[in-house]
C-alpha cells in the first residue's frame, strides 16, 4: 500500500519554464490537497479538491493551476516558474473533512 | 476564518525531560485539531487529533494533547522525550469542510 506518491522528488527549473507535479493516492480518498512549505511559514494551501470533479483555491494560488484527473490523481502545474516558487511541495489526501491527512514525501523545487 | 499560532519556533530540551509545545487557534465555529510530526526530509505524519469528546487526546510515540476551548489552545506534551523525538511539529486546525490551516511549526531539539 503506497499511500500518496509524488513525482518527481527533486527538480530544478529555469525562470519561465513550466512543469507539472504529479500526485496519486491509492486509498480511495475523496479529498486531495497541494501545500507548499517554506522556512518559518509552515504549510500554506495552494489548491484543494474536496471531491472528484471539483477544485478550489487556497491561500496562495497565484502562479499555479491544478487538475483533478480522476479520484486517484491530482496534479499541480506551474506555467511560468519564478524564483518565488522555490519551495517544497506536498500533496495530501483525506477521506473528508475532520479526518487526518496522509501526506506524500514531497517535491523539492528550485527555480533559478 | 481559521488560524493557528505556534508560539515557539524552537524548543531545546534535554533527553528524558518533559516538553510542551504550544498551539493556539482562532475560529468562530467548532474546530477539529491536529498535531503532525515531520522528520528531516520526510513528509508529515499524524501524531494525534481532536474531533470531539474527551479533551485529553493520546497519540503515537507517547504524545498527548489537551483541547482547551476557553483558552483556544491545543498544547502538545510528552512526559519524557527521547533523541528520536527531534523533529518539527505542526499544529493544524480545520472547520466544517474547509481544508486544514497549519501553524508555522516548532522545531524540537532533544539534546543528550
Amino acid at each position: 500500500n503506497a499511500g500518496v506518491t509524488q513525482t518527481p522528488k527533486f527538480q530544478v527549473l529555469k525562470t519561465g519554464q513550466s512543469m507539472t507535479l504529479q500526485c496519486a493516492q491509492d486509498m480511495n480518498h475523496n479529498s486531495m490537497y497541494w501545500y507548499r512549505q517554506d522556512p518559518g511559514m509552515g504549510l500554506r494551501l495552494i489548491y484543494y479538491s474536496a471531491s472528484e470533479g471539483t477544485t478550489d483555491k487556497g491561500e496562495v494560488p497565484n502562479g499555479y493551476n491544478v487538475s483533478r484527473l480522476n479520484k486517484r490523481e491530482f496534479s499541480l502545474r506551474l506555467e511560468s516558474a519564478a524564483p518565488s516558487q522555490t519551495s517544497v511541495y506536498f500533496c495530501a489526501s483525506s477521506v473528508g473533512p475532520g479526518n487526518g491527512y496522509t501526506f506524500g514525501s514531497g517535491t523539492r523545487l528550485t527555480v533559478v | 476564518a481559521q488560524s493557528v499560532t505556534q508560539l515557539d519556533s524552537q524548543v531545546p530540551v534535554f533527553e528524558e525531560a518533559p516538553v510542551e509545545l504550544r498551539c493556539n487557534y482562532s475560529s468562530s465555529v467548532s474546530v477539529y485539531l491536529f498535531w503532525y510530526v515531520q522528520y528531516p526530509n520526510q513528509g508529515l505524519q499524524l501524531l494525534l487529533k481532536y474531533l470531539s469528546g474527551s479533551t485529553l487526546v493520546k497519540g503515537i510515540n507517547g504524545f498527548e494533547a489537551e483541547f482547551n476551548k476557553s483558552q483556544t489552545s491545543f498544547h502538545l506534551r510528552k512526559p519524557s522525550v527521547h533523541i528520536s523525538d527531534t523533529a518539527e511539529y505542526f499544529c493544524a486546525v480545520g472547520t466544517g469542510r474547509r481544508a486544514l490551516t497549519f501553524g508555522s511549526g516548532t522545531r524540537l531539539q532533544v539534546q543528550p
